[in-house]
Protein backbone atom coordinates (compact mmCIF):
# COMPACT_ATOMS: atom_id res chain seq x y z
CA UNK A 1 0.00 0.00 0.00
CA UNK A 2 0.96 3.78 -0.45
CA UNK A 3 -0.05 4.51 3.24
CA UNK A 4 1.80 3.67 6.72
CA UNK A 5 0.45 0.89 8.17
CA UNK A 6 0.47 0.00 11.38
CA UNK A 7 0.12 -3.60 13.35
CA UNK A 8 -1.50 -4.72 15.25
CA UNK A 9 -4.53 -2.27 14.99
CA UNK A 10 -5.69 -3.25 18.68
CA UNK A 11 -4.09 -5.19 21.16
CA UNK A 12 -5.34 -6.04 24.76
CA UNK A 13 -2.55 -6.53 27.54
CA UNK A 14 -2.63 -7.78 30.91
CA UNK A 15 -0.69 -5.29 33.37
CA UNK A 16 2.93 -6.41 33.49
CA UNK A 17 3.07 -7.93 29.84
CA UNK A 18 5.14 -7.12 27.51
CA UNK A 19 4.02 -5.32 24.04
CA UNK A 20 5.74 -4.61 20.31
CA UNK A 21 4.09 -2.38 18.04
CA UNK A 22 4.63 -2.27 14.43
CA UNK A 23 5.11 0.80 11.68
CA UNK A 24 5.23 0.54 8.32
CA UNK A 25 6.59 3.92 6.72
CA UNK A 26 5.81 5.32 3.67
CA UNK A 27 8.67 3.49 0.93
CA UNK A 28 11.33 5.97 0.92
CA UNK A 29 10.57 8.49 3.90
CA UNK A 30 13.41 9.73 5.91
CA UNK A 31 11.72 10.70 9.02
CA UNK A 32 9.81 8.42 11.15
CA UNK A 33 8.14 9.64 14.14
CA UNK A 34 5.82 7.62 17.22
CA UNK A 35 3.29 9.83 19.14
CA UNK A 36 0.91 8.13 22.23
CA UNK A 37 -2.70 9.91 22.15
CA UNK A 38 -4.68 9.45 25.30
CA UNK A 39 -8.35 9.49 25.32
CA UNK A 40 -9.63 13.08 24.88
CA UNK A 41 -6.40 14.63 23.69
CA UNK A 42 -4.21 15.06 20.93
CA UNK A 43 -1.05 13.02 20.06
CA UNK A 44 2.01 14.10 22.39
CA UNK A 45 5.73 13.01 20.65
CA UNK A 46 7.35 10.15 21.77
CA UNK A 47 10.52 9.54 19.60
CA UNK A 48 11.80 10.58 16.20
CA UNK A 49 14.41 8.56 13.62
CA UNK A 50 16.08 10.07 10.89
CA UNK A 51 16.66 6.69 8.65
CA UNK A 52 17.64 4.13 11.35
CA UNK A 53 19.38 6.78 14.08
CA UNK A 54 16.80 7.39 17.03
CA UNK A 55 17.52 11.32 16.95
CA UNK A 56 15.66 12.04 19.87
CA UNK A 57 13.42 10.28 22.36
CA UNK A 58 12.86 13.05 24.90
CA UNK A 59 8.79 12.29 24.48
CA UNK A 60 9.42 8.58 25.68
CA UNK A 61 7.64 8.72 29.81
CA UNK A 62 10.15 5.86 30.92
CA UNK A 63 12.80 3.49 30.22
CA UNK A 64 9.99 0.86 30.17
CA UNK A 65 9.95 2.15 26.14
CA UNK A 66 11.72 1.01 23.83
CA UNK A 67 12.13 2.06 19.96
CA UNK A 68 14.46 1.07 17.07
CA UNK A 69 14.11 1.42 13.64
CA UNK A 70 17.38 -1.03 12.66
CA UNK A 71 17.58 -1.19 8.62
CA UNK A 72 15.94 3.14 8.71
CA UNK A 73 12.51 1.61 7.33
CA UNK A 74 9.93 -0.47 9.42
CA UNK A 75 10.08 0.69 13.05
CA UNK A 76 8.89 -0.77 16.21
CA UNK A 77 7.81 0.42 19.61
CA UNK A 78 8.03 -2.04 22.79
CA UNK A 79 6.39 -1.06 25.81
CA UNK A 80 7.73 -3.36 28.73
CA UNK A 81 6.05 -4.39 31.93
CA UNK A 82 2.62 -2.25 30.56
CA UNK A 83 1.32 -0.61 33.09
CA UNK A 84 -2.59 0.60 32.89
CA UNK A 85 -1.86 4.39 32.43
CA UNK A 86 -0.06 2.97 29.27
CA UNK A 87 -3.60 2.73 27.57
CA UNK A 88 -3.34 5.22 24.70
CA UNK A 89 -3.24 5.16 20.78
CA UNK A 90 -0.06 4.54 19.30
CA UNK A 91 0.47 6.59 16.13
CA UNK A 92 3.41 6.41 13.94
CA UNK A 93 3.68 8.68 10.94
CA UNK A 94 6.31 8.92 8.37
CA UNK A 95 7.40 12.38 6.58
CA UNK A 96 9.88 12.06 3.52
CA UNK A 97 12.59 14.39 4.49
CA UNK A 98 14.86 15.09 7.51
CA UNK A 99 13.06 17.16 10.00
CA UNK A 100 14.97 20.81 9.67
CA UNK A 101 15.28 20.82 6.16
CA UNK A 102 11.95 22.38 5.62
CA UNK A 103 9.22 23.55 8.11
CA UNK A 104 6.72 22.18 5.57
CA UNK A 105 7.16 18.70 5.88
CA UNK A 106 3.99 16.80 6.09
CA UNK A 107 3.87 13.73 8.42
CA UNK A 108 1.15 11.20 7.03
CA UNK A 109 0.11 9.06 9.63
CA UNK A 110 -1.08 5.63 10.09
CA UNK A 111 -4.11 4.32 11.53
CA UNK A 112 -2.68 3.81 15.12
CA UNK A 113 -2.24 0.79 17.51
CA UNK A 114 -5.33 1.00 20.37
CA UNK A 115 -3.32 -0.68 23.63
CA UNK A 116 -5.77 -1.36 26.41
CA UNK A 117 -3.67 -2.78 29.56
CA UNK A 118 -6.09 -4.65 31.87
CA UNK B 1 3.35 27.00 28.37
CA UNK B 2 1.04 25.08 25.90
CA UNK B 3 2.93 25.41 22.11
CA UNK B 4 -0.82 24.93 20.52
CA UNK B 5 -3.89 26.08 22.51
CA UNK B 6 -7.40 24.93 20.67
CA UNK B 7 -9.42 26.25 22.94
CA UNK B 8 -13.38 25.01 21.89
CA UNK B 9 -13.70 21.58 23.00
CA UNK B 10 -17.25 21.47 20.96
CA UNK B 11 -18.74 22.76 18.10
CA UNK B 12 -21.71 22.60 16.40
CA UNK B 13 -22.49 23.77 12.84
CA UNK B 14 -25.26 24.05 10.30
CA UNK B 15 -24.93 21.53 6.97
CA UNK B 16 -23.71 24.49 4.40
CA UNK B 17 -22.94 26.65 7.14
CA UNK B 18 -18.90 28.20 7.48
CA UNK B 19 -17.21 27.37 10.98
CA UNK B 20 -14.14 28.45 12.29
CA UNK B 21 -12.04 26.12 14.57
CA UNK B 22 -9.56 28.42 16.73
CA UNK B 23 -5.85 27.66 17.22
CA UNK B 24 -3.00 29.98 18.62
CA UNK B 25 0.52 29.04 19.38
CA UNK B 26 3.24 29.79 21.15
CA UNK B 27 6.99 29.83 19.79
CA UNK B 28 10.03 32.07 19.42
CA UNK B 29 11.58 30.04 16.50
CA UNK B 30 10.88 32.57 13.60
CA UNK B 31 10.60 29.68 11.22
CA UNK B 32 7.42 27.22 11.57
CA UNK B 33 5.17 25.16 10.19
CA UNK B 34 1.39 25.21 10.84
CA UNK B 35 -0.84 22.33 9.97
CA UNK B 36 -4.73 21.09 10.34
CA UNK B 37 -5.25 17.75 10.78
CA UNK B 38 -9.09 15.85 10.92
CA UNK B 39 -9.45 13.17 13.03
CA UNK B 40 -12.42 10.85 12.33
CA UNK B 41 -13.47 8.38 14.77
CA UNK B 42 -11.73 5.81 12.57
CA UNK B 43 -8.68 7.05 14.09
CA UNK B 44 -6.32 7.93 10.88
CA UNK B 45 -5.26 11.78 10.89
CA UNK B 46 -5.86 13.26 7.98
CA UNK B 47 -4.16 16.41 5.94
CA UNK B 48 -6.08 19.55 5.96
CA UNK B 49 -3.98 22.11 5.13
CA UNK B 50 -0.56 23.88 5.93
CA UNK B 51 0.54 27.24 6.34
CA UNK B 52 4.15 28.38 6.88
CA UNK B 53 5.19 31.31 9.12
CA UNK B 54 6.88 33.10 5.77
CA UNK B 55 3.74 32.84 3.79
CA UNK B 56 2.39 36.18 3.09
CA UNK B 57 -0.97 34.61 2.18
CA UNK B 58 -3.14 32.62 3.61
CA UNK B 59 -3.45 29.11 2.67
CA UNK B 60 -6.60 27.33 0.89
CA UNK B 61 -7.28 24.08 -0.07
CA UNK B 62 -10.78 23.35 -1.46
CA UNK B 63 -13.54 24.51 0.99
CA UNK B 64 -10.45 25.06 3.75
CA UNK B 65 -8.50 28.14 4.78
CA UNK B 66 -6.79 29.26 6.88
CA UNK B 67 -6.73 32.60 8.66
CA UNK B 68 -3.24 33.05 9.85
CA UNK B 69 -2.72 36.26 11.95
CA UNK B 70 1.14 35.98 12.48
CA UNK B 71 1.32 39.20 14.84
CA UNK B 72 -1.32 36.97 16.89
CA UNK B 73 -0.12 34.22 16.71
CA UNK B 74 -3.25 32.56 15.75
CA UNK B 75 -3.88 30.18 12.99
CA UNK B 76 -7.49 29.53 12.11
CA UNK B 77 -9.04 27.13 10.67
CA UNK B 78 -12.30 28.29 8.00
CA UNK B 79 -14.39 25.23 6.83
CA UNK B 80 -17.02 26.44 4.18
CA UNK B 81 -20.37 24.75 3.05
CA UNK B 82 -20.20 22.10 5.90
CA UNK B 83 -20.68 18.48 4.93
CA UNK B 84 -21.82 15.88 7.22
CA UNK B 85 -18.75 14.00 6.44
CA UNK B 86 -16.73 17.00 8.49
CA UNK B 87 -18.05 15.99 11.50
CA UNK B 88 -14.88 14.83 13.16
CA UNK B 89 -12.22 15.43 15.53
CA UNK B 90 -9.74 18.38 14.51
CA UNK B 91 -6.18 19.05 15.54
CA UNK B 92 -3.84 21.58 15.57
CA UNK B 93 -0.07 21.69 14.81
CA UNK B 94 3.16 23.64 14.48
CA UNK B 95 6.35 21.91 13.81
CA UNK B 96 9.78 24.61 14.67
CA UNK B 97 11.92 24.28 12.02
CA UNK B 98 15.00 23.71 14.62
CA UNK B 99 12.81 21.06 16.38
CA UNK B 100 11.65 17.58 15.02
CA UNK B 101 8.46 16.39 17.12
CA UNK B 102 4.51 18.28 15.83
CA UNK B 103 3.10 19.89 18.69
CA UNK B 104 -0.80 19.27 19.06
CA UNK B 105 -3.37 21.17 20.60
CA UNK B 106 -6.01 19.17 22.27
CA UNK B 107 -8.63 19.24 19.32
CA UNK B 108 -12.13 20.47 18.37
CA UNK B 109 -14.98 18.09 17.80
CA UNK B 110 -16.83 19.54 14.85
CA UNK B 111 -20.60 17.99 14.46
CA UNK B 112 -22.61 18.72 11.23
CA UNK B 113 -26.20 19.07 11.80
CA UNK B 114 -28.38 17.97 9.28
Amino acid sequence: GAGVSQSPRYKVAKRGQDVALRCDPISGHVSLFWYQQALGQGPEFLTYFQNEAQLDKSGLPSDRFFAERPEGSVSTLKIQRTQQEDSAVYLCASSLFASGIQSYNEQFFGPGTRLTVL
Amino acid sequence: AQKITQTQPGMFVQEKEAVTLDCTYDTSDPSYGLFWYKQPSSGEMIFLIYQGSYDQQNATEGRYSLNFQKARKSANLVISASQLGDSAMYFCAMRENTGNQFYFGTGTSLTVIP
